[in-house]
């Protein structure tokens, strides 16, 4: 079965310090990628998704994330955070072979201080 | 566009009260999804609907839980009768077409509490 594990429940920086927030999932086959964000109050917005080809995938707000296949993972980067990154950050996979059904992580409860 | 539209947006009920929670896809929408946030559990799928017909509902925890989906601008999720562990965050997403890679877009949620 698929899954994903989000192994950071709760990160706290300062503003300006980098951030790095890891995702590992565990399917046998292809798969899409997903990083979700929801800021405080709100619904789940898209930050950025990997489908194939180049496995550094550029989002919005300067995130980013790299997709290692030998590592399963899917690691959410951006090098300066600011205060306004405070947010819950959910990673999310599903099947590339037409599946509809995104498997979540518990997410990361991102805490910027400023 | 305005999004996905759920309402109520918050809702206080009775454990043994009918609680229905709904949702306004966006429109051209064929796919609806109705999920459940927890601490514990963090984000679940509970049931999924193409054009208007629920294709997967492995997710929904009993039968006390139950969704429709009418018309295609149109879904509701009804708990009856609600307990205290039905407390959450109930979101609605929505997606045009069936492939893998396409975006679902999540509604604000309705935060229940059953007391």
């Amino acid at each position: 079965a698929q899954s994903v594990s989000q192994h950071n429940h709760h990160v706290i920086l300062s503003e300006a310090a980098s951030l790095e927030l890891g995702c590992n999932y565990s399917y046998g086959g292809t798969v899409n990628l997903f990083w979700y964000v929801q800021y405080p109050g709100q619904h789940l917005q898209l930050l950025l998704k990997y489908f194939s080809g180049d496995p550094l995938v550029k989002g919005i707000k300067g995130f980013e994330a790299e997709f290692i296949k030998s590592k399963f993972s899917f690691n959410l980067r951006k090098p300066s955070v600011q205060w306004s990154d405070t947010a819950e950050y959910f990673c999310a996979v599903n099947a590339a072979s037409g599946t509809y059904k995104y498997i979540f992580g518990t997410g990361t409860r991102l805490k910027v201080l400023a | 566009d305005a999004g996905v539209i759920q309402s109520p947006r918050h809702e206080v009920t009775e454990m043994g009260q009918e609680v229905t929670l709904r949702c306004k896809p966006i429109s051209g929408h064929n796919s609806l999804f109705w999920y459940r946030q927890t601490m514990m559990r963090g984000l679940e799928l509970l049931i999924y609907f193409n054009n208007n017909v629920p294709i997967d509902d492995s997710g929904m925890p009993e039968d006390r839980f139950s969704a429709k989906m009418p018309n295609a601008s149109f879904s509701t999720l009804k708990i009856q009768p609600s307990e205290p562990r039905d407390s959450a965050v109930y979101f609605c997403a929505s997606r045009l077409g069936e492939g893998s890679r396409e975006t679902q877009y999540f509604g604000p949620g309705t935060r229940l509490l059953v007391l």
